[in-house]
């Protein structure tokens, strides 16, 4: 099966941006999703499709993907944005999925 | 209001079996693919199966094949994961969650877990 590699931490300064980014050679040919999950919540879908943003989720969050990496980029991050983050994408065979094993995001 | 709600979690002893079920409601239940997944104490999210609506495809996780059955009744709008043979590290909490079709203004498809309950926590031990 394949995998997925996240960062285990990212901190960022308020109003900064940073860039959270998953590795795997299923990323070549699926897509990323990126999803945010705060303690003792259920994950929220923040980007879907590499780079789409469902309704609701604030423009500061962005998508992009190159090769076998796709990355997640908050553009002025707020104290609320403090989260797990996780990526999931197809596995190679195309119908199981997998998530990397996620992103601590701290705000300072 | 679009809701999944999980149920049947609990204390199991290793070896044992238990049966989890997820109530979705306000939406088409029957038009979407439909996922466990979980995440064990102070760990990421693991996907664990799938199905397809009309229940004729299943996928899982290695680490589950063989133990754990996922099905559906439409007519109920519920969601199953039946756990046999539960062992330690299959402690966790367990989501279900839709897997939703998305298009992009090129009119590409992708689909993503977008609707998520709140989970239901599972604990193998003796």
């Amino acid at each position: 099966s394949s995998e997925l590699t996240q960062d285990p931490a990212v901190s960022v300064a308020l109003g900064q941006t940073v860039r959270i980014t998953c590795q795997g050679d299923s990323l070549r040919s699926h897509y990323a999703n990126w999803y945010q999950q705060k303690p003792g919540q259920a994950p929220v879908l923040v980007i879907y499709g590499q780079k789409n943003r469902p309704s609701g989720i604030p423009d500061r969050f962005s998508g992009s993907s190159s090769g076998n990496t796709a990355s997640l980029t908050i553009t002025g991050a707020q104290a609320e944005d403090e989260a797990d983050y996780y990526c999931d994408s197809r596995d190679s065979s195309a119908k199981e999925r997998v998530f990397g094993g996620g992103t601590k995001l701290t705000v300072l | 209001e679009v809701q999944l709600v999980e149920s049947g979690g609990g204390l199991v002893q290793p070896g044992g079996s238990l049966r989890l079920s997820c109530a979705a409601s306000g939406f088409t239940f029957s038009s979407y693919w439909m996922s466990w997944v979980r995440q064990a104490p102070g760990k990421g999210l693991e996907w664990v199966a799938t199905i397809k609506q009309d229940g004729n495809e299943k996928y899982y996780v290695d680490s589950v094949k063989g133990r754990f059955t996922i099905s559906r009744d439409n007519a109920k709008n519920s969601l199953y994961l039946q756990m046999n043979s539960l062992r330690a590290e299959d402690t966790a909490v367990f989501y279900c969650a839709t897997l939703g079709d998305y298009y992009d203004r090129s009119g590409y498809y992708y689909d993503a877990f977008d609707i998520w309950g709140q989970g239901t926590m599972v604990i193998v031990s003796s």
